[in-house]
């Protein structure tokens, strides 16, 4: 699986949108970009998924560019509670054991 | 619904006891995961099963042994424990594919 690239750290007003980037160069065709996230002392949660085109859920939004290398999720409105660690995966759909966890951006969202 | 339900949150061992840890999940789901998470590093899998009565290793699933026997319960068992062991246990679960994981609260293991 491709290895992803992503800033060790954050910061973001509560209220404003907060952009997380995500570098897999190496990206290659048949691999989906996950983001998950992991609030303080708890259990990863999922947020959203996507091969190619750009995706949305009631949780974010996730771009993707045309050349798939790079992507950034997107908090719209982020808030104190997205205060965590945010995690991008890239695997292969059906790959079992391969959802690899780096070491995620840490974002901090402040009042 | 109570979703991925990891026993016990907490645990102290003195290096060699054993013990096993228990995952339920009640979303009828085919696989199940274990992974452990050490400061500052992201999670890594121990070992995974893709149905009943069946399991595989991950990518360190040495000093650990699991079990698959009911499709809602997945133990991760200790033999013979060591410090090195020492960290925080997570418990998942997917349908087939595993493309969307749910995770249970974590279990904090100290090996003394």
């Amino acid at each position: 699986d491709a290895k992803t690239t992503q800033p060790t750290s954050m910061d973001c007003a509560e209220g404003r949108a907060a952009n997380l980037p995500c570098n897999h160069s190496t990206i290659s065709g048949n691999e989906y970009v996950y983001w998950y996230r992991q609030i303080h002392s708890q259990g990863p949660q999922y947020i959203i998924h996507g091969l190619k085109n750009n995706e949305t859920n009631e949780m974010a939004s996730l771009i993707i560019t045309e050349d798939r290398k790079s992507s950034t999720l997107i908090l719209p409105h982020a808030t104190l509670r997205d205060t965590a660690v945010y995690y991008c995966i890239v695997r292969v759909s059906y790959n079992t054991d391969k959802l690899i966890f780096g070491t995620g951006t840490r974002l901090q969202v402040f009042p | 619904n109570a979703g991925v339900t990891q026993t016990p949150k907490f645990r102290v061992l003195k290096t060699g006891q054993s013990m096993t840890l228990l995952c339920a999940q009640d979303m009828n789901h085919e696989y199940m995961y274990w992974y452990r998470q050490d400061p500052g590093m992201g999670l890594r899998l121990i070992h995974y099963s893709v149905g009943e009565g069946t399991t595989a290793k991950g990518k360190v699933p040495d000093g650990y042994n699991v079990s698959r026997l009911k499709k809602q319960n997945f133990l991760l068992g200790l033999e013979s424990a060591a410090p090195s062991q020492t960290s925080v246990y997570f418990c998942a679960s997917s349908t087939p594919g595993g493309n969307i994981q749910y995770f249970g609260a974590g279990t904090r293991l100290s090996v003394l």
